[in-house]
């Protein structure tokens, strides 16, 4: 059974940089054809993607925040991790990440998450 | 990016079916997949793909599709089947990703 969780500082002040690790267990984070990926959601509102990564490195982001969000790969410790710059009051919310895998249907795609950490919150104050 | 625009909230009765839609430009090009989420809880998929159901989640959930519009159905709603749902789909226009508003599905 894999099982992802969200580690990193639950407050960050205005400006600087948010940064998370999200630590895969049960199974490789090199294995398939799987991505990774970040996903947040303000209190009380809905879920916006971030980003997500594949284990060779290659990388795709949200257009809103793509000037913000770095998002890396360790494959030696099956990590991946989110860096979030600049950060305002307005990226206070849960952060999850998850694993993402594609499935093929009378040549039509879909996409989806079906593993997802637990969340932590995230604060941006002073 | 495109969006995905789901009803805010709809409510069934005890036992009753539901349908939750979810519209948007992607949805002529990828299958949506479908997540609940209960307060304090991490979203869980409940389809993906046409109709695909994970390991777990009961035979009353379905998804369908049709043109922009994305359905996910309860069909003999139970109690415990009130919670959020939210659509998902990669853009059409891009590598990334995109989630519908949300839907709070009410059991009365």
């Amino acid at each position: 059974q894999v099982q992802l969780q969200e580690s990193g500082p639950g407050l960050v002040k205005p400006s600087q940089t948010l940064s998370l690790t999200c630590t895969v267990s049960g199974g490789s984070i090199s294995s398939g054809s799987y991505y990774w990926s970040w996903i947040r959601q303000p209190a009380g509102k809905g879920l916006e993607w971030i980003g997500r990564i594949y284990s060779s490195g290659s990388t795709n982001y949200n257009p809103s925040l793509k000037s913000r969000v770095t998002i890396s790969v360790d494959t030696s410790k099956n990590q991946f991790s989110l860096k979030l710059s600049s950060v305002t009051a307005a990226d206070t919310a849960v952060y999850y990440c998850a694993r993402g895998a594609r499935i093929a249907v009378a040549g039509t795609n879909g996409y989806y998450f079906d593993y997802w950490g637990q969340g932590t919150l995230v604060t941006v104050s002073s | 990016s495109s969006e995905l625009t789901q009803d805010p909230a709809v409510s069934v009765a005890l036992g009753q079916t539901v349908r939750v839609t979810c519209q948007g430009d992607s949805l002529r090009v990828y299958y949506a997949s479908w997540y609940q989420q209960k307060p304090g809880q991490a979203p869980v998929l409940v389809i993906n793909g046409k109709n695909n159901r994970p390991s777990g989640i009961p035979d009353r959930f379905s998804g369908s599709g049709s043109g922009n519009t994305a359905s996910l159905t309860i069909t003999g709603a139970q109690a415990e089947d009130e919670a959020d749902y939210y659509c998902n789909s990669r853009d059409s226009r891009g590598n990334h990703f995109v989630f519908g508003t949300g839907t709070k599905v009410t059991v009365l």
